[in-house]
C-alpha cells in the first residue's frame, strides 16, 4: 500500500548548520507531497506541500524538491535556528494522508 | 488554511469514564478527520466524519468505543468511551480546505487515562 519512509531521529544540530531530512515514498499514483511540523505541546501545522513531480514547496527557509525518479521528498534548510527544534513529519496523500513516523530536531545555540 | 480549536487542550481522566472532544472550525468544511497519536508515534487516523452521514472507521477502530457527531460544517465531536490507559495519547483533528489532499489540524487534546 502507499506508505512514507522518513529518516530516523533524533536530529541534533548546532544553530546555523544545515538541515536535511530524507523522506520516501511508494505510492501506486501520483500522490500530493507534504511536510508537516509539530512544536512541542503543539498540533501539526502544513510547512510546504508539492503536487507534481519537480515541483517545489517552500516556507520559512524550507524546501522540498518533489522527485518522481528517486521517490522522494528531502527537507533541506540552509541554516537552522534553535526556533525550528520540533518533530517533522513527512506525509502523502493520495486517496488518503499517510504519516511517516516523525523525525525529532533538535537544534543547539 | 483554516483556524481550528480543541477542546479540552489536555485532561486526565480515570479509567472507565468517557471523554468528549470538540472540534470547531471557522468555515464550513466538507470532511472532518480524527487521528490519534500515542506518545512519540506518529499519526493513525481513527476517522472521518462526513457532515449528514456516519463516521467511516479505519481498521481497529469502533464506533462504540469513538462515537463521533459531525451535526453541521463547521464542528465535530470524538468521545472516547470505556477508557482505559492505553488511550492515553494527543487526539487530533483535522479538515481539508481549498484543495481535498491538503488538511490542516487543530491543536490537539492530550488525554491522559489513569
Amino acid at each position: 500500500g502507499d506508505s512514507v519512509t522518513q529518516m530516523e531521529g533524533p536530529v541534533t544540530l548546532s544553530e546555523e548548520a544545515f538541515l536535511t531530512i530524507n523522506c520516501t515514498y511508494t505510492a501506486t499514483g501520483y500522490p500530493s507531497l507534504f511536510w508537516y511540523v509539530q512544536y512541542p505541546g503543539e498540533g501539526l501545522q502544513l510547512l510546504l506541500k508539492a503536487t507534481k513531480a519537480d515541483d517545489k514547496g517552500s516556507n520559512k527557509g524550507f524546501e522540498a524538491t518533489y522527485r518522481k525518479e528517486t521517490t522522494s521528498f528531502h527537507l533541506e534548510k540552509g541554516s537552522v535556528q534553535v526556533s525550528d527544534s520540533a518533530v517533522y513529519f513527512c506525509a502523502l496523500s493520495i486517496n488518503d494522508m499517510r504519516f511517516g513516523a516523525g523525525t525529532r530536531l533538535t537544534v543547539k545555540p | 488554511s483554516a483556524v481550528i480549536s480543541q477542546k479540552p487542550s489536555r485532561d486526565i481522566c480515570q479509567r472507565g469514564t468517557s471523554l468528549t472532544i470538540q472540534c470547531q472550525v471557522d468555515s464550513q468544511v466538507t470532511m472532518m478527520f480524527w487521528y490519534r497519536q500515542q506518545p512519540g508515534q506518529s499519526l493513525t487516523l481513527i476517522a472521518t466524519a462526513n457532515q449528514g452521514s456516519e463516521a467511516t472507521y479505519e481498521s481497529g477502530f469502533v464506533i462504540d468505543k469513538f462515537p463521533i457527531s459531525r451535526p453541521n460544517l463547521t464542528f465535530s465531536t470524538l468521545t472516547v468511551s470505556n477508557m482505559s490507559p492505553e488511550d492515553s495519547s494527543i487526539y487530533l483533528c483535522s479538515v481539508d480546505r481549498q484543495t481535498v489532499d491538503t488538511q490542516y489540524f487543530g491543536p490537539g487534546t492530550r488525554l491522559t487515562v489513569l
